[in-house]
């Protein structure tokens, strides 16, 4: 199993983004996938998870809204994506492959995507 | 948004043991399975204990993990200095429309 993500971008407050993230190994269509955000010096905050094989998403309370996760399945690729960023959104964020099923946990992870927002 | 507690820091020296725990409350660790993370610096987390006590192949059984009503603890026996890194519990919160929470982490420091 391998997640291989984007990588680090820049951008100013107000610009869109969208990073990636692209499994192998296993049978991305059938297993929950989903990102995980680790600003400068903090912990761990889940934003949610994706279904690929059919979409389903799932946020975190604290992410609803403010984020939208995608998958193409196709090509095997999961997306975090922003319309407007702002300078908080700065951090390091990680796509982990979850099980098959909703309720299963984080077990492999990607490399992490350094997103930095600054005027 | 963390609901579970986990304290700063832990420390000793190579060859003793450490204790980290994890406080939850009855709509997470209570219901659901408990997991571990260990963050190295500079790297991606890494699963260390899945279902409260279970160890991913490749994860030393120096590692352990137990859970007991609402609060889960990770031992460290044997410490070595490539420990040395954050730990984090993690487990499904039922409370708000289902969401997979992590610890506020524990820094192991190998003196």
């Amino acid at each position: 199993v391998q997640l291989v993500q984007s990588g680090a971008e820049v951008k100013k407050p107000g610009e869109s983004l969208k990073i990636s993230c692209q499994g192998s190994g296993y049978s991305f269509p059938s297993h929950w996938i989903g990102w995980v955000r680790q600003m400068p010096g903090k912990g761990l905050e889940w934003m949610g998870i994706i279904y690929p094989g059919n979409s389903d998403t799932k946020y975190s309370p604290s992410f609803q809204g403010q984020v939208t996760i995608s998958a193409d399945k196709s090509i095997s690729t999961a997306y975090l994506q922003w319309s407007s960023l702002k300078a908080s959104d700065t951090a390091i964020y990680y796509c982990a492959r979850h099980g098959p099923a909703y309720g299963d946990y984080p077990n492999y992870w990607g490399q992490g995507t350094l997103v930095t927002v600054s005027s | 948004q963390s609901v579970l507690t986990q304290p700063p820091s832990a420390s000793g020296t190579p060859g003793q043991s450490v204790t980290i725990s994890c406080s939850g409350s009855t709509s997470n660790i209570g219901i659901n399975y408990v997991y571990w993370y260990q963050q190295l610096p500079g790297t991606a987390p890494k699963l260390l204990i899945y279902k409260n006590n279970q160890r991913p192949s490749g994860v030393p059984d120096r590692f352990s993990g137990s859970k007991s009503g609402t609060s889960a603890s990770l031992a460290i026996s044997g410490l070595r200095s490539e420990d040395e890194g954050d730990y984090y519990c993690a487990a499904w919160d039922d409370s708000v429309s289902g969401r997979f929470i992590f610890g506020t982490a524990t820094k192991v420091t190998v003196l």
